[in-house]
């Protein structure tokens, strides 16, 4: 079956480490984006690639890095520069940037930082 | 700018129909989609319609589309309890690679 992987799907980080989200399609997709979502709050952007090696900063980088090394793995790091990293992350996918395209998401890694 | 809104909650009957609203600021958009979250998931997309377009109609679900108003509604005929989620309202533009998503409406459907 095709999809898109996260994992894990509970995280818990002491504050003032740094910590790696991991998002994998094989849906041969060539987008990928991560997204943040807190409570009473739409979707925010953070990061997207549009291909293998290239990405884009969305609304909301400050804190956090990407890398796109393969076309099948976009991973997030959270850094210790976010300021509340505490959020559920969503990755998605989509065959590319076009405004038309469905993306599809993965289920969600649920981050909590104490 | 970019700013979708949407209310929070909506409870509803089984059996009724539910209609979630959503309005948006930026009149550039191509591309308006309804997504749905169940509980602790990822994001399904529900439907989409083309900002040329004022309805569209899929089984249960009718969209509606007031360019004029920026106002984009989702109907949700004979709802079940299965419908229970939040409805996310979303739009695309014409450069692609970023949606703009609304805050949710959590429909609450009661037997």
């Amino acid at each position: 079956d095709g999809g898109i992987t996260q994992s894990p799907k509970y995280l818990f980080r002491k504050e003032g480490q740094n910590v790696t989200l991991s998002c994998e399609q094989n849906l041969n997709h060539d987008a990928m984006y991560w997204y943040r979502q807190d409570p009473g709050q739409g979707l925010r952007l953070i990061y997207y690639s549009q291909i293998v090696n290239d990405f884009q900063k969305g609304d909301i980088a400050e804190g956090y890095s990407v890398s796109r090394e393969k076309k099948e793995s976009f991973p997030l790091t959270v850094t210790s520069a976010q300021k509340n990293p505490t959020a559920f992350y969503l990755c998605a996918s989509s065959i590319d940037l076009a405004d038309w395209v469905e993306q599809y998401f993965g289920p969600g890694t649920r981050l909590t930082v104490t | 700018g970019e700013d979708v809104e949407q209310s929070l909650f909506l409870s509803v009957r089984e059996g009724d129909s539910s209609v979630i609203n959503c309005t948006y600021t930026d009149s550039s958009s191509t591309y308006l989609y309804w997504y749905k979250q169940e509980p602790g998931a990822g994001l399904q997309l529900l439907t989409y319609i083309f900002s040329n377009m004022d309805m569209k109609q899929d089984q249960r679900l009718t969209v509606l589309l007031n360019k004029k108003d920026k106002h984009l509604s989702l109907r949700i005929a004979d709802t079940q309890t299965g419908d229970s989620a939040i409805y996310f309202c979303a739009e695309s533009f014409l450069q692609g690679g970023k949606l703009i998503f609304g805050q949710g409406t959590e429909l609450s459907v009661k037997p």
